[in-house]
């Protein structure tokens, strides 16, 4: 079946620190992949998504490549902000899953001023 | 505004009783699911549901219960039989008709006091 595996937190990062959380897949066909945030207090949120090999999503200034060889979507910014403070999942959907979500395990970041 | 609704945000619960979770959606969307958190696990699927009058179950539906009796509602019932019940349960749909995209409510906590 499918499976998400990403990076094991807390991440604690310096504002303006470059920003890299690790996210692996394995599936079968060919899924759509997703980092959804969560910021405290608050339901998951969609923040990029990726539909095929070598897209890149992008949204406020956090990027994922979807990478079909190393079936890798690892996210990135350049420059995190306190704000940037929540836990974030990678998750995937569809190859032979259809509609189902399958979720890495969360990471948390944290960013000190 | 279009959006799904989970109620109540807040729960508590004393052993042995059962509890239902609303989860209104007003965006037409034919799938809907339930999803649980638990730290340091990332999202389990509990329930799904593809169309009215129909669901299945995910991969930890022992102590659930869910109903699809209209397509704008998907009750979740956490019964007695659920050993753990203590967790964030998120609902959610997909719009089909814009690429299988996925919204989230905020999210139900239950707590067991």
């Amino acid at each position: 079946g499918n499976s998400v595996t990403q990076m094991e937190g807390p991440v604690t990062l310096s504002e303006e620190a470059f920003l890299t959380i690790n996210c692996t897949y394995t599936a079968t066909g060919y899924p759509s992949l997703f980092w959804y945030v969560q910021y405290p207090g608050e339901g998951l949120q969609l923040l990029l998504k990726a539909t095929k090999a070598d897209d890149k999503g992008s949204n406020k200034g956090f990027e994922a490549t979807y990478r079909k060889e190393t079936t890798s979507f690892h996210l990135e910014k350049g420059s995190v902000q306190v704000s940037d403070s929540a836990v974030y999942f990678c998750a995937l959907k569809g190859g032979n899953a259809g509609n189902m979500l399958t979720f890495g395990g969360g990471t948390r970041l944290m960013v000190k001023p | 505004d279009g959006g799904i609704t989970q109620s109540p945000k807040y729960l508590f619960r004393k052993e042995g009783q059962n509890v239902t979770l609303s989860c209104e959606q007003n965006l037409n969307h034919d799938a809907m699911y339930w999803y649980r958190q638990d730290p340091g696990q990332g999202l389990r699927l509990i329930y799904y549901s593809q169309i009215v009058n129909d669901f299945q179950k995910g991969d930890i539906a022992e102590g659930y219960s869910v109903s699809r009796e209209k397509k704008e509602s998907f009750p979740l019932t956490v019964t007695s039989a659920q050993k753990n019940p203590t967790a964030f349960y998120l609902c959610a749909s997909i719009d089909r008709a814009s690429g299988n995209t996925i919204y989230f409510g905020e999210g139900s906590w239950l707590t067991v006091v």
